[in-house]
């Protein structure tokens, strides 16, 4: 079945440490996202690539990675410089239309 | 800027007593309008997308409704199982395909 993948489903990272956040899809999407979801909060976007080697910021970039190599997958690292990682991070993907949007199930990051 | 809002924050229902979430939006061009369910741990499962003032979709004991400034997710003799939290999205009409998403409702259904 199509579907996008993330893993690791939980993941702790220790202070001052980079971490990468795997995201796959095999649906052909064009189109892949970051999310971050806080509680309380609606899902906020870090990163969306339309095409590959193409990516652009979006409301909350600071402190995040992404790399688009693949048109199937689109990693996020989270950097030391994020002050405050522990969150649920979504990934998406969607046809180059923005129609299709469909989620992952998402990566818990802890920071111990 | 793009806005969603969502009403209430939280609602609580018996078994069998019908209630509507509300959606309220204020994007430039709106090229959809996007609802969705999550379950405590997971991520987003897509529901309904409306397109246009005057359309609704029904899947089950859910119905959407759209205008041209909300949209309704009513819940008809909603179970157990129809508690999670719902998400409303709006896809604007400036050049973007990402959306902007409301904070959500919660919705707990006792039996």
């Amino acid at each position: 079945d199509g579907g996008i993948t993330q893993s690791p489903k939980y993941l702790f990272r220790k202070e001052g440490q980079n971490v990468t956040l795997s995201c796959e899809q095999n649906l052909n999407h064009d189109a892949m996202y970051w999310y971050r979801q806080d509680p309380g909060q609606g899902l906020r976007l870090i990163y969306y690539s339309q095409i590959v080697n193409d990516f652009q910021k979006g409301d909350i970039a600071e402190g995040y990675s992404v790399s688009r190599e693949k048109k199937e997958s689109f990693p996020l690292t989270v950097t030391s410089a994020q002050k405050n990682p522990t969150a649920f991070y979504l990934c998406a993907s969607s046809m180059r239309d923005g129609y299709g949007y469909t989620f992952g199930s998402g990566t818990r990051l802890t920071v111990v | 800027e793009d806005q969603v809002t969502q009403s209430p924050e939280a609602l609580r229902l018996q078994e069998g007593e019908s209630s509507s979430l509300n959606c309220s939006y204020t994007v430039s061009g709106l090229r959809g309008l996007f609802w969705y369910r999550q379950d405590p741990g997971k991520g987003p499962e897509f529901l309904f997308t409306l397109y246009s003032a005057g359309e609704e979709k029904e899947k089950e004991r859910l119905k959407a409704t759209l205008t041209k400034k909300e949209s309704f997710l009513h819940i008809t003799a909603p179970k157990p199982e129809d508690s999670a939290t719902y998400l409303c999205a709006a896809r604007s009409g400036a050049g973007s395909y990402q959306l902007t998403f409301g904070k959500g409702t919660k919705l707990s259904v006792i039996p």
